[in-house]
């Protein structure tokens, strides 16, 4: 069965660090993978990865993937209150002529002033 | 641009009953994907639709059902409603024709569906 793995689920920082959030999957026929920040109700997208090791930058976001190993790392720099969110991974895969997308259960990022 | 529109914002319903819930894109987005979001399943792919014909599909029983009109709306139908379906009911509009559905999503308020 594919899977999504999310690490860790809850994580509470302080204003300034920097935080990595992890994203295992194991999926057949894996396409891409994607991030996206949950706020209040409906996800907003951060990024697409379909090749290892190219890093994809907005900001102070950033993540990089790695198709080997099977993850993705999603890097907060110099983290801010407006930063708190779930974090959700989701990987997309080809299957029986179609497409499907599986979402990982989300990082709860919560920054403290 | 107007956003992702989704009607009606809440709902309930008893088991059994039947819903359809609603979602106007973006305009010029011809792509419209659904969602189910659960505290305990998280967010699921439901199905999506481009071009009025049903492009992917999650793994739902067949009681989930869509489609979606030449104006790019779309309608998702529950019917013989359970308990467990009560969620949050996100939809996302795209704007792309062809190739990987699932990125550049832009998501709606949602519908809360509580079943009783």
């Amino acid at each position: 069965e594919d899977k999504v793995v999310q690490s860790p689920l809850s994580l509470v920082v302080h204003e300034g660090d920097t935080v990595t959030l992890n994203c295992s999957y194991e999926v057949t026929n894996f396409r891409s993978l994607l991030w996206y920040k949950q706020e209040k109700k409906a996800p907003t997208f951060l990024f697409m990865l379909t090749s290892s090791g190219i890093e994809k930058k907005s900001g102070r976001l950033s993540s990089i993937l790695d198709k080997k190993e099977l993850f993705s790392i999603l890097n907060i720099t110099a983290t801010q209150t407006g930063d708190s969110a779930v974090y959700l991974c989701a990987v997309m895969y080809s299957g029986g002529g179609a497409d499907g997308l599986t979402f990982g259960k989300g990082t709860h990022l919560i920054i403290q002033p | 641009k107007a956003g992702v529109t989704q009607t009606p914002r809440y709902l309930i319903k008893t088991r059994g009953q039947q819903v359809t819930l609603s979602c106007s894109p973006i305009s010029g987005h011809r792509s419209v994907s659904w969602y189910q979001q659960t505290p305990g399943q998280g967010l699921q792919f439901l199905f999506e639709y481009f071009s009025e014909t049903q492009r992917n599909k999650g793994n739902f029983p067949g009681r989930f059902s869509g489609r979606q009109f030449s104006n790019s709306r779309s309608e998702m139908n529950v019917s013989t409603l359970e308990l467990g379906d009560s969620a949050l009911y996100l939809c996302a509009s795209s704007p792309l024709a062809g190739g990987p559905p699932h990125y550049e999503q832009y998501f709606g308020p949602g519908t809360r569906l509580t079943v009783t």
